[in-house]
């Protein structure tokens, strides 16, 4: 049974940089495309960004020159960093594993998310 | 890029109704929709992906249908576990947007 989960800090103070990690336990690393998800308190959902085992990685537009994303494949863990983050950053972060089907892509095993408070 | 329009945003409704939630894509986008239905404090949960395929374990009631721009999900007869947040979601050129989510009430 693949299982997802998050890792790290609690709380950014502003203008840092927000570090996540998520281990990935019952599948290699290598098999699957996997995405960083967050949702802010009371609101929707949205992507930030993928990234294979080979290290090729794709994020969203809207957060592109603040993310970084890396995978480690001994340790079957991929991160995620988000820098000089305010307090329009606060939400909670899911990673997530991709499922390419015949028409598209979709998040087929998520972890149970961390909620990150940027904050002073 | 691609927007999601859900309606209703909101609705209430009774245990053993059939329900009907709408997503609308700003261009065609095919059978690229998949459905989500999140719980209070829980992780989104795929109900059905390429828009009418029923993700594995996901209880036959759900169903969905569309293509183009025009999608439904379908509960048949709700259960008192249905109640939740439900979300639609489409990926085109490394990238993935959400409709803004339709939360379904008891009545």
């Amino acid at each position: 049974q693949v299982q997802l989960q998050e890792s790290g800090p609690g709380l950014a103070k502003p203008s840092e940089t927000l570090s996540l990690t998520c281990t990935v336990s019952g599948d290699s690393i290598s098999s699957y495309y996997w995405s960083w998800i967050r949702q802010p308190p009371g609101k929707g959902l949205e992507w930030i960004g993928n990234i294979f085992y080979s290290g090729n990685s794709n994020y969203n537009p809207s957060l592109k020159s603040r993310v970084t994303m890396s995978v480690d494949t001994f340790r079957n863990q991929f991160s995620l960093k988000l820098s000089s983050v305010t307090a329009a950053d606060t939400a909670v972060y899911y990673c997530a594993r991709v499922y390419s089907s015949s028409w598209s892509d979709a998040f087929d095993i998520w972890g149970q998310g961390t909620m990150v408070i940027v904050s002073s | 890029a691609i927007q999601l329009t859900q309606s209703p945003s909101s609705l209430s409704a009774s245990v053993g109704d059939r329900v009907t939630i709408t997503c609308r894509a700003s261009q065609g986008i095919n059978s690229a929709l998949a459905w989500y239905q999140q719980k209070p404090g829980k992780a989104p949960k795929l109900l059905i992906y390429d828009a009418s395929s029923l993700e594995s374990g996901v209880p036959s009631r759900f169903s969905g249908s569309g293509s183009g721009t025009d999608f439904t999900l379908t509960i048949s007869s709700l259960q008192p576990e249905d109640f939740a947040t439900y979300y639609c979601q489409h990926f085109n050129i490394y990238l993935y947007t959400f409709g803004q989510g339709t939360r379904l009430e008891i009545k």
